[in-house]
């Protein structure tokens, strides 16, 4: 069974800096690519970054890149997001999620219970 | 960049009756579009990938179907657990980064 146990979030000021950690297990998790994805309160959902499964792809949006870093530790089985310069803006459930490829693309195939990220001034 | 646009944003359905949520793309994702269910307080949920393909373990009464622009998430009989928001989401180009808006599916 796929499991995907996020951590790291909390109250942080703002231009702080927070990391977040997914621990993987139930899969090969070196071969698969992963995502973050954030959800703002009352809000739906937003990529945030992804990262291929070896970890030398990685892609960011426009709202994050250059504040965020996503990584991947393959021994350890987990996703990591490096957050800093942090704004308000920035305050959500942040999710990771495995993604499966079929021959069309790569389509979300399970979610962890996300983690609380709160910027305060 | 593609656009995906959920209708109606609320859908007022009594139980037991037919739901049927829509999604519209901005240009064509193939059949690369895939189903998300999200309760209050949970993650989001696989339902339908490739369009019309049941995730594993999701119930018959769920149903996708279109292709090109154009697609729909049936829910032939609602149950009470069905009560929930739902995306739709393209994957025909990487990034994954674009979802629908959602639609709150509630009870009448």
């Amino acid at each position: 069974e796929v499991q995907l146990l996020e951590s790291g979030g909390g109250l942080v000021q703002l231009g702080g800096s927070l990391r977040l950690s997914c621990a993987a297990s139930g899969f090969s998790f070196s071969n698969y690519y992963m995502s973050w994805v954030r959800q703002a309160p009352g809000k739906g959902l937003e990529w945030v970054s992804s990262t291929s499964g070896a970890g030398g792809r990685t892609d960011y949006a426009d709202s994050v890149r250059g504040r965020f870093t996503i990584s991947r530790n393959n021994i350890r089985n987990t996703l990591y997001l490096q957050m800093n310069s942090l704004r308000a803006e920035d305050t959500a459930v942040y999710f990771c999620a495995q993604h499966i490829y079929d021959s069309g693309g790569y389509y979300y195939a399970h979610w962890g219970q996300g983690t609380l990220v709160t910027v305060s001034s | 960049e593609i656009v995906m646009t959920q209708s109606p944003a609320t859908l007022s359905v009594s139980p037991g009756e037919r739901a049927t949520l829509s999604c519209r793309a901005s240009q064509s994702v193939s059949n690369n579009l895939a189903w998300y269910q999200q309760k209050p307080g949970q993650a989001p949920r696989l339902l339908i990938y490739d369009a019309s393909t049941r995730a594993t373990g999701i119930p018959a009464r769920f149903s996708g179907s279109g292709s090109g622009t154009e697609f729909t998430l049936t829910i032939s009989s609602l149950q009470s657990e069905d009560f929930a928001v739902y995306y739709c989401h393209q994957y025909t180009n990487w990034p994954p980064k674009t979802f629908g808006q959602g639609t709150k599916l509630e009870v009448k």
